[in-house]
């Protein structure tokens, strides 16, 4: 079975220009997660979806950043315009259920660079 | 935002030596989870925690929660070169209706053969 999927891998782009970031959950799945990765750092939460809804996106900056989920599939995350300190990972993961006993089964990131 | 204290910070280690990391936290978690990152991809679940003062193991690694609730081990026995990686503890509580996750710093693991 096909893991979380996520394109880009790799972006540069110059500072004020717009990106979108790309996420196909695992089947079945209706828990989908946007993660922030610094440098050396772990992941930060920046929204989370049940199905079609946002159910906690508190730690989304929501000037810039925006997220869609339609049908409850696939996910687009996007940042508009970049600024330079938005360079890091942005990590996708899904899950069954939001619970802690499913396990996020994670992709393998966007490497975002602003230049 | 918010991120676990996590040490150490980084260990290199002989292959066959056992390992020890740790989390802490000044708040109360319900669940904690510990993962593996390798370069260029995304964390992998190790173990899972659901109770304080819980001990799992999973192969070679093994992990506690805490009594407090406030922190979680983890243990690698025999090192072998593939357990190289940074790991990450996780802490999971219920907040406003809602699940609440915070990873640590991580603790980047080098094993030298």
């Amino acid at each position: 079975e096909a893991g979380v999927v996520q394109s880009p891998r790799y972006k540069i782009i110059e500072k004020k220009q717009p990106v979108a970031f790309w996420c196909n959950p695992i089947s079945g799945h209706n828990t989908l997660y946007w993660y922030l990765q610094n440098l050396g750092q772990g992941p930060e939460l920046l929204i989370r979806y049940e199905n079609e809804e946002a159910v906690d996106d508190s730690q989304l900056p929501k000037d810039r950043f925006s997220a869609e989920r339609l049908k409850g599939v696939d996910s687009t995350l996007k940042i508009q315009p970049a600024e330079l300190g938005d360079s890091a990972v942005y990590l996708c993961a899904s899950s069954l259920g939001s619970q802690p006993t499913y396990e996020q089964y994670f992709g393998p990131g966007t490497r975002l660079t602003v230049t | 935002g918010q991120q676990l204290n996590q040490s150490p910070q980084s260990m290199f280690i002989q292959e066959g030596e056992d390992v020890s990391m740790n989390c802490t936290s000044s708040s109360i978690f319900n669940t904690w989870l510990w993962y593996k990152q390798e370069p260029g991809e995304g964390p992998v679940l190790l173990i899972a925690l659901y109770k304080a003062g819980e001990l799992t193991s999973n192969g070679r690694l093994t992990a506690q929660f805490g009594i407090t609730r406030k922190d979680s081990f983890l243990n690698i026995s025999a090192s072998i070169p593939s357990d190289v990686g940074i790991y990450f503890c996780a802490g999971q509580s219920f907040i406003s209706g809602t699940y609440k996750y915070i990873f640590g710093t991580g603790t980047r693991l080098k094993v030298l053969a």
